[in-house]
């Protein structure tokens, strides 16, 4: 069974700073993992989507890569904003398009 | 990427009585999907939602309790019945396009809770 575990559970730094969001799982047979942006209350925003095959993903501010064999993602935010403050989900899908969801990381960014 | 909206965004009700919600999508989509987010807690998959036939359920979810409806590829229901506080939560579509990316976008969703 597919287990997905985010490192921190929740993370605070000041304005500007560039940070590093981790997301493991324990089946490395994915066929792709997601990171997404969830602000409270609402719903599922998707940064990011980087297939079994791809090392990485660019966004804007925004980088994600993929070690499949280590079962490691991370999210790399470069010169954080307030805007940036939500909790970041990291979610794969293993097979019947099911995607299986870490807890996620809520994120602050100080002023 | 599409719109997709879900009615109602919130609502409160009486344990014992039954909620229909509702995912609209702008656009033909292959796959639609349920999720359940409980109070501090990340989402489950409840069921996939297949056009024209029964839903696909996860472990743990039966149609009794969730019954879902697609009658089309840009519509479909999830009712929550015979609702206990335990059902608070919110409740999520999600869609898929079918493209080959296996990307998945999400509704706003609805929070539900059960007094």
């Amino acid at each position: 069974k597919q287990e997905v575990t985010q490192i921190p559970a929740a993370l605070s730094v000041p304005e500007g700073e560039n940070l590093v969001l981790n997301c493991s799982f324990t089946d490395s047979a994915i066929y792709n993992l997601q990171w997404f942006r969830q602000d409270p209350g609402k719903g599922l925003t998707s940064l990011l989507l980087i297939q079994s095959s791809q090392r990485e993903q660019t966004s804007g501010r925004l980088n994600a890569s993929l070690d499949k064999s280590s079962g490691r993602s991370t999210l790399y935010i470069a010169a954080s904003q307030p805007g940036d403050s939500a909790t970041y989900l990291c979610a794969v899908m293993s097979g019947a398009q099911k995607l299986v969801f870490g807890q996620g990381t809520r994120l602050t960014i100080n002023p | 990427s599409a719109v997709i909206s879900q009615k109602p965004s919130r609502d409160i009700c009486q344990r014992g009585t039954s909620l229909t919600i509702q995912c609209q999508v702008d656009s033909q989509v292959t796959m639609m999907f349920w999720y359940r987010q409980q109070p501090g807690q990340s989402l489950t998959l409840i069921a996939t939602a297949n056009q024209g036939s029964e839903a696909t359920y996860e472990s743990g979810f039966v149609i009794d309790k969730f019954p879902i409806s697609r009658p089309n590829l840009t519509f479909s229901t999830l009712t929550v019945s015979n609702m206990s506080p335990e059902d608070s939560s919110i409740y999520l579509c999600s869609v898929e396009f079918g493209s080959g990316s296996s990307e998945q976008y999400f509704g706003p969703g609805t929070r539900l809770t059960v007094t």
